[in-house]
């Protein structure tokens, strides 16, 4: 089982860049890390999804160390529409069932 | 158009009843998703079904069950209500057929908030 461990929280400031570092030292090979984002009152929505390496889109970039076993989301130059928790989720194409529990989250407060 | 959706928003209850959630989905994937959200932000499986077959169903009382009328839907029925029970839950879906490929994109529903007097 490829549990995993986050930050509880974090606080930021407009337009500074937030990392969040989420260890899994027992990912599997055919594991994926994926990183969702829930606001209040609303279900978590996918940001970005990584194997290997780094990987970026239109709101953040993953980077994944050669070992896997950590892994950090990267948000630039965030806003206060960026405050709300952060999943980080690591499971492969036959998890088992406590394989998608995605955790407590990061809490992410941006500051004017 | 909404891709996820649960009725009922809210639920108050008394303990002891028995109720209903349902999810509705609209981006034609195969595989769709009960989880437990509590007081802390755990987000936790439940059940996944894909092509109206239970894959997953993680160590959650008897009292759970799902149903899943075609491959749009997957209500949720709860016996016996207790305490316990008081959470938000939210339905999800993704694409993947044959097993759950629980690595695709998850797409969920506003989450339905259960309170268990």
């Amino acid at each position: 089982l490829a549990k995993t461990t986050q930050p509880i929280s974090m606080d930021s400031y407009e337009g500074q860049e937030v990392n969040i570092t989420c260890s899994h030292n027992n990912i599997a090979t055919n594991d994926y890390i994926t990183w969702y984002q829930q606001f209040p009152s609303q279900g978590p929505r996918f940001i970005i999804q990584g194997y290997k390496t780094k990987v970026t889109n239109e709101v953040a970039s993953l980077f994944i160390p050669a070992d896997r076993k950590s892994s950090t989301l990267s948000l630039p130059r965030v806003s206060l529409s960026d405050t709300a928790v952060y999943y980080c989720l690591v499971a492969g194409a036959k998890a088992a069932g406590n394989k998608l529990t995605f955790g407590g989250g990061t809490r992410v407060l941006v500051k004017p | 158009d909404t891709a996820v959706s649960q009725t009922p928003k809210y639920l108050v209850t008394q303990m002891g009843n028995d109720k209903s959630i349902k999810c509705e989905q609209n981006l034609g994937h195969d595989t769709m998703y009960w989880y437990k959200q509590d007081s802390k932000k755990f987000l936790k499986i439940m059940f996944s079904y894909n092509n109206k077959e239970l894959i997953i169903n993680e160590t959650v009382p008897n009292r759970f069950s799902p149903k899943s009328p075609d491959k749009a839907h997957l209500n949720l029925h709860i016996n016996s209500l207790e305490l316990g029970d008081s959470a938000v839950y939210f339905c999800a879906s993704s694409r993947g057929g044959g097993r759950v490929s629980s690595y695709n994109e998850q797409f969920f529903g506003p989450g339905t908030r259960l309170t268990v007097l």
